[in-house]
């Protein structure tokens, strides 16, 4: 499975943007690029994906460099209910993988008030 | 709607005992998913299905078996409880099969804490 590389931990202020980075440079053509979000004792929730376009939802914003080797998530304002561990993730569709997902150690995000 | 549904949510065992672990989703997904999560560690599957009556090891399977019962349950078995099986487990659903699909957002349940002495 390709890697993921993300830093252990950030920190922003309540209402800043937040911007996690994650460095894959091994990715494959049919990787999807997956961010996943764990609350304290919660499960991990989905945040948003992508393939080569940037993406926006409602929870963020995905932007994905044009190699692909490399991607952010933009949380536009963060809250203090965005302290969280974030997950990037390669998920591949194809094949055999049955779209397991393989999470590495994540980013450890703190908001301060 | 309940999306993933794990049972129980806490569970204390001896070393020796056997456990199963309860998986349901109503969201009519065909692939499922077991995950273990240590203090301090991002999520490693133990085992998945990619449909009703398969089953296939993930990275840390040893000491688990798993059931996909019907399209909604999938169980998972510890057949003599260790200390090292102390985790929290995570049971997960999402639309992704053989075939693909765009609709890859997989749901997770809360988790069953599990600690064996």
């Amino acid at each position: 499975d390709a890697k993921t590389t993300q830093p252990n931990s950030m920190e922003s202020n309540e209402e800043e943007p937040v911007h996690l980075p994650c460095n894959h440079s091994t990715i494959s053509g049919t990787d999807y690029i997956h961010w996943y979000r764990q609350l304290p004792s919660q499960g991990p929730e989905y945040v948003i994906h992508g393939l080569t376009s940037n993406v926006n939802n409602r929870m963020a914003s995905l932007a994905i460099a044009e190699d692909r080797k490399s991607s952010t998530l933009i949380l536009h304002r963060a809250t203090l209910r965005d302290a969280a561990v974030y997950y990037c993730i390669l998920r591949d569709l194809g094949g055999t993988s049955y779209g397991k997902l393989t999470f590495g150690q994540g980013t450890i995000l703190t908001v301060h008030p | 709607n309940a999306g993933v549904t794990q049972t129980p949510k806490f569970q204390v065992l001896k070393t020796g005992q056997s456990m199963t672990l309860q998986c349901a989703q109503d969201m009519n997904h065909n692939s499922m998913y077991w995950y273990r999560q240590d203090p301090g560690m991002g999520l490693r599957l133990i085992y998945y299905s990619a449909s009703e009556g398969t089953t296939d090891k993930g990275e840390v399977p040893n000491g688990y078996n798993v059931s996909r019962l019907n399209k909604r349950e999938f169980s998972l078995r510890l057949e003599s409880a260790a200390p090292s099986q102390t985790s929290v487990y995570f049971c997960a659903s999402s639309e992704a099969g053989v075939s693909g699909s765009m609709n890859t957002e997989a749901f997770f349940g809360q988790g069953t804490r599990l600690t064996v002495v």
